[in-house]
């Protein structure tokens, strides 16, 4: 159980083209599903907090208008890069807690975005 | 604010060796302790988990101890086998907020 699933696991764009990644929680329902970034050998870093229905709260340094999110069920969350540039090459992952286990946060196997 | 802080890698070990992770963490309150390891090319796994002061979280032969008194999780385990490899990342999170994790430490468990 408590399986996230991301899709999808690797994406290559141009400079300046959208890219959509989509955050799925498949055998739970997920309140809250959070964002991070993953710089190569470096840890996690939040970017947003979405609660389903609601917008989404972003970390200090996070442009909002950059990063979109949306939670709009219990089992489905995305992140739209826009306007892609190489500097956001990156691996995102989202995370999702619910279930009724409200400490435990499951991962998704993240999303490789490489922007040309 | 709350931060964790865990010991600098690469960590390399023969098989069968003893394994100690040190994580210490800074918060307010009682936050509830992870413990998350990524295999390579994966995404996090929880490992294991302590919610309370003196719980032990154990899972595939991995333990750690939340110790408030010494604000300390450390991962421990008896035997490493090469299949242990990977990426461990220290993490706490309080009053269920978001996870705050520590830099990570890489294993590596040489045959």
């Amino acid at each position: 159980g408590a399986v996230v699933s991301q899709h999808p696991s690797w994406v290559i764009c141009k400079s300046g083209t959208s890219v959509k990644i989509e955050c799925r929680s498949l055998d739970f329902q997920a309140t809250t599903m959070f964002w991070y970034r993953q710089f190569p050998k470096q840890s996690l870093m939040l970017m947003a907090t979405s609660n389903e229905g609601s917008k989404a709260t972003y970390e200090q340094g996070v442009e909002k208008d950059k990063f979109l999110i949306n939670h709009a069920s219990l089992t489905l969350s995305t992140l739209t890069v826009t306007s892609a540039h190489p500097e956001d090459s990156s691996f995102y992952i989202c995370s999702a807690r619910g279930g009724g286990n409200t400490d435990t946060q499951y991962f998704g196997p993240g999303t490789r975005l490489t922007v040309l | 604010g709350d931060s964790v802080t865990q010991m600098e890698g690469p960590v390399t070990l023969s098989e069968e060796a003893f394994l100690t992770i040190n994580c210490t963490y800074t918060a307010t309150g009682y936050p509830s302790l992870f413990w998350y390891v990524q295999y390579p090319g994966e995404g996090l796994q929880l490992l294991l988990k302590a919610t309370k002061a003196d719980d032990k979280g154990s899972n595939k032969g991995f333990e750690a101890t939340y110790r408030k008194e010494t604000t300390s999780f450390h991962l421990e385990k008896g035997s490493v086998q090469v299949s242990d490899s990977a990426v461990y990342f220290c993490a706490l999170s309080n009053s269920g907020y978001a996870l705050n994790f520590g830099k990570g430490t890489s294993l590596l468990v040489t045959p």
